[in-house]
């Protein structure tokens, strides 16, 4: 069945970067979509950007451009999720999950990545 | 971006109950491009509907989902334990995706 794991929790300084991964299974890695989302302490889900595995296009949120990178490794079908200039506001549980191929919903997501950052 | 504003903020009913979660956009999300997610305490969402009526393959018959446009809902028809959740409705008829803040639901 589908698989969707992610790297462990994280703790960073302001101004640093973070990169969080995401292993997938169960699926062709470059049929579907993997996006990023990220949820704040009491807020709602936030979409971050997309990459298609199959060529490595991404589409971000504007409000992450210049600050997010998403790649991917065909050979593990793994994607990964780097985040820059880290401030406090950042601190949130990442989430990576799998799109119904191109489609911009989501079918199976990894556990989350809880992401802290601290001075 | 299109804001969804979902209501009530917390749902309390008796087992059996019927539970209708409310999910309204703040303009048109393409006709029906919306999913509702279920999400339990550690750990992540579960997608539920897509397409708005649309039920996933493994998800009881008691949910189902009605709308388009601008207004949508989610309606459990007779409320189990195991349906304590948070449900979340998100729209993908617009760039970027959005989501709504979500509506619990508890049993009284």
């Amino acid at each position: 069945q589908v698989q969707v794991v992610q790297s462990g929790a994280e703790v960073k300084k302001p101004g640093a970067s973070v990169k969080v991964s995401c292993k997938t299974s169960g699926y062709t890695f470059t049929n579907s979509y993997i996006h990023w989302m990220r949820q704040a302490p009491g807020q709602g889900f936030e979409w971050m950007g997309v990459i298609n595995p199959s060529g490595g296009a991404t589409t971000y949120a504007q409000k992450f451009q210049g600050r997010v990178t998403m790649t991917r490794d065909m050979s593990t079908s793994t994607v990964y999720m780097e985040l820059r200039s880290l401030r406090s506001e950042d601190t949130a549980v990442y989430h990576c999950a799998r799109g119904f191929f191109d489609v911009y919903y989501f079918a199976s997501w990894g556990q989350g990545t809880l992401v802290t950052v601290s001075s | 971006e299109a804001v969804l504003t979902q209501s009530p903020g917390t749902l309390s009913l008796s087992p059996g109950e019927r539970a209708t979660l409310s999910c309204r956009a703040s303009q048109s999300v393409s006709d029906t491009y919306l999913a509702w997610y279920q999400q339990k305490p550690g750990q992540p969402p579960r997608l539920l509907i897509y397409d708005a009526s649309s039920r996933v393959t493994g998800i009881p018959d008691r949910f189902s989902g009605s709308g388009s446009g601008t207004d949508f809902t989610l309606t459990i028809s007779r409320l189990e334990p195991e349906d304590v959740a948070v449900y979340f409705c998100q729209q993908y008829g617009r760039l970027p995706p959005t989501f709504g803040q979500g509506t619990k639901v508890e049993i009284k």
